[in-house]
């Protein structure tokens, strides 16, 4: 059965405190991986596309990577601007996507 | 910018009414999907839609009817709301391509509750 696994469902971190979140999938002919964000009463706002192993995207504190059967999402030196819900999710080939279940980051201050 | 409107942010409605969910994208966009969020479940798909009058079901039809009689407009209908239809609700839309897939522009989500 396509799954897609992320951990920790939460994680708390100090101010600066780098850390890493992961997305563990298990499909079929994979598309293509995506990562959104997600503040509260908001819907998913987009963040990166990876499509093969060892492809890294990078925006400002953040940095994803995706491997043959995982991503991650790497936070260095995170800000309390960046708490939020961050949503993997995989496309198969002629299908829709399939979204893993979050991982709520609260980052103080 | 890519915007996906949801017509109301919040609703209320009774058991057994038609529900309607309205969703309007401006970026020409052929692909359009309705999800429901819900708590440790996180994003299911209802249905979607790669074309006008073009519908497919997704993971949870039971219960819910589409419309796309425009390119922009993807509707969501409920067609007996019941209480476990509470739920937030999102619509996407994205970019069809041969190639390399894009990713879905979501809008910011009806919370719909059914007393």
């Amino acid at each position: 059965e396509d799954q897609v696994t992320q951990s920790p469902e939460a994680l708390r971190l100090q101010e600066g405190e780098s850390s890493s979140l992961n997305c563990s999938y298990t499909v079929s002919g994979l598309r293509g991986l995506f990562w959104y964000r997600q503040d509260p009463g908001k819907g998913p706002e987009f963040l990166f596309t990876l499509y093969s192993a060892g492809e890294e995207k990078e925006k400002e504190r953040l940095k994803a990577t995706l491997t043959k059967k995982e991503s991650f999402l790497h936070i260095t030196a995170p800000k309390p601007e960046d708490s939020a819900t961050y949503l993997c999710a995989v496309e198969k080939a002629g299908t829709a996507l399939i979204f893993g279940k979050g991982t709520t980051l609260s980052v103080s201050s | 910018d890519v915007k996906v409107t949801q017509s109301s942010r919040y609703l209320v409605k009774r058991t057994g009414e038609k529900v309607f969910l309205e969703c309007v994208q401006d970026m020409d966009h052929e692909n359009m999907f309705w999800y429901r969020q819900d708590p440790g479940l996180g994003l299911r798909l209802i249905y979607f839609s790669y074309d006008v009058k073009m519908k497919e079901k997704g993971d949870i039809p039971e219960g819910y009817s589409v419309s796309r009689e425009k390119k922009e407009r993807f509707s969501l209908i409920l067609e007996s709301a019941s209480t476990n239809q509470t739920s937030m609700y999102l619509c996407a839309s994205s970019i069809k391509t041969g190639g390399s897939n894009q990713p879905q522009h979501f809008g910011d989500g009806t919370r719909l509750s059914i007393l």
